[in-house]
């Protein structure tokens, strides 16, 4: 079964340190990942894609991947309050058109 | 309006009530999807359609019933719900091609089944 798994949290930060979130993923042939951010009440923000193996960097965030390893993380440098929010994973493994999503890890930024 | 846009954002529906939740993208994509979102859970795919075509349904039960008329409208008509329906309803879509399979959202409807 395809799964993308993720640490529920509540994961807490303080403010101006990084924060690190990580997700793993179950096929070997995944394409493509993505890093939603979803603040309470709302639909789901997409703020980071990756394809390729290594580092890719937008901003404050940073979206690492290892495929040999089946992981991606997320980093977000010198977190702010506003950056509280429900972190998703998804994994899009095949040829056809789902996205598979982890549950979401929840990132608290205490001031 | 911009982006993808969805009515009503918040709808109360008894058990025997029909109603339609509407989705419009403005952004030219030629795929859209439905989600359904509840507390605690992953998002669960509930259908997909490309240029307007049905190609995926998860096993969505019967009382839910898609309806995309073009490539920028997809609705989603509901009928005889249940409480457990009770969820946010996330529409998105996307573009085939070098993005992958970047999906956008629209602020999606908070259903409440009494």
């Amino acid at each position: 079964q395809k799964e993308v798994e993720q640490n529920s949290g509540p994961l807490s930060v303080p403010e101006g340190a990084i924060a690190s979130l990580n997700c793993t993923y179950s096929d070997r042939v995944s394409q493509s990942f993505f890093w939603y951010r979803q603040y309470s009440g709302k639909s789901p923000e997409l703020i980071m894609s990756i394809y390729s193996n290594g580092d890719k960097e937008d901003g404050r965030f940073t979206a690492q991947l290892n495929k040999a390893s089946q992981y991606v993380s997320l980093l977000i440098r010198d977190s702010q309050p506003s950056d509280s929010a429900t972190y998703l994973c998804a994994v899009h493994m095949d040829s056809n058109y789902q996205l598979i999503w982890g549950a979401g890890t929840k990132l608290i930024i205490k001031p | 309006e911009t982006g993808v846009t969805q009515t009503p954002r918040h709808l109360v529906m008894g058990m025997t009530n029909k109603k339609s939740l509407k989705c419009e993208q403005h952004l030219g994509h030629n795929a859209m999807y439905w989600y359904k979102q509840s507390a605690k859970k992953p998002l669960e795919l509930m259908f997909v359609y490309n240029f307007k075509e049905q190609t995926e349904n998860n096993s969505v039960p019967s009382r839910f019933s898609p309806e995309c008329p073009n490539s920028s409208h997809l609705f989603l008509h509901l009928h005889t719900l249940q409480p457990e329906d009770s969820a946010l309803y996330l529409c998105a879509s996307s573009q085939e091609g070098t993005s992958g399979l970047e999906q956008y959202f629209g602020p999606g409807t908070r259903l409440t089944v009494t």
